[in-house]
């Protein structure tokens, strides 16, 4: 195992249109989180799951982002109707439940034009 | 919500420099974290400490739960070492790696 893996690691896309990054976590790890940065800024905490359930996701930035985990193994995020704001860069990490280290992977970067 | 403040924001040093980047956080913890983010956008965790300190390598990290307070130290600094450092804690007491509060980070330069 190589690591948390973020796929695509570019994406630039037109406004509107609909965009889906996929993260797959270290494998023995249960957790899995996303995060956004903005240029200048630390990442901010956006949603995540223990296995296959979201435990939390008031922070999503809006209607427009949503995130699964079908089977407990890696995960999409997907935004819809991308406004240029939304570019960023995606990071997307993972942990063990009870061990709060949390390993990142290399994130997707985002423009929306 | 935890508040994190690192300082400086920017600092730009010359190679073998000893060098010292803050973290100052509002509410109590259970652990803090490290990391360095490179051009390019991949994060590595440094360090995840609880309390005292702790050594890898060139790097120290140091942590005083009772002020809220956390210094990371970088000995005989490198180009290599040009990086943004991070400080990252939980968003409330005895709160996990669930979604980490990071602070704006801090751009370090070395210069040769």
């Amino acid at each position: 195992d190589t690591g948390v893996s973020q796929d695509p690691r570019h994406k630039i896309t037109k406004r509107g249109q609909n965009v889906t990054f996929r993260c797959d976590p270290i494998s023995e790890h249960n957790r899995l989180y996303w995060y956004r940065q903005t240029l200048g800024q630390g990442p901010e905490f956006l949603t995540y799951f223990q296995n296959e359930a979201q435990l939390e996701k008031s922070r999503l930035l809006s209607d427009r982002f949503s995130a699964e985990r079908p089977k407990g193994s890696f995960s999409t995020l997907e935004i819809q109707r991308t406004e240029q704001g939304d570019s960023a860069m995606y990071l997307c990490a993972s942990s063990i439940t009870g061990v709060t280290e949390a390993f990142f992977g290399q994130g997707t970067r985002l423009t929306v034009v | 919500k935890n508040e994190v403040e690192q300082s400086p924001q920017n600092l730009t040093a010359q190679e073998g420099e000893f060098i010292t980047i803050n973290c100052s956080y509002s509410v109590g913890i259970s652990a803090l974290h490290w990391l360095q983010q490179h051009p390019g956008g991949g994060i590595v965790s440094l360090f995840m400490l609880s309390s005292g300190k702790k050594k890898h390598g060139r790097l120290i990290a140091t942590i005083n739960i009772q002020e809220k307070h956390s210094s990371l130290h970088i000995t005989a600094s490198h180009p290599r070492d040009s990086a943004v450092y991070i400080c990252a804690v939980p968003p409330y007491s005895g709160g996990g790696a669930d979604g980490l509060t990071f602070g704006k980070g801090t751009h370090l330069i070395i210069q040769p």
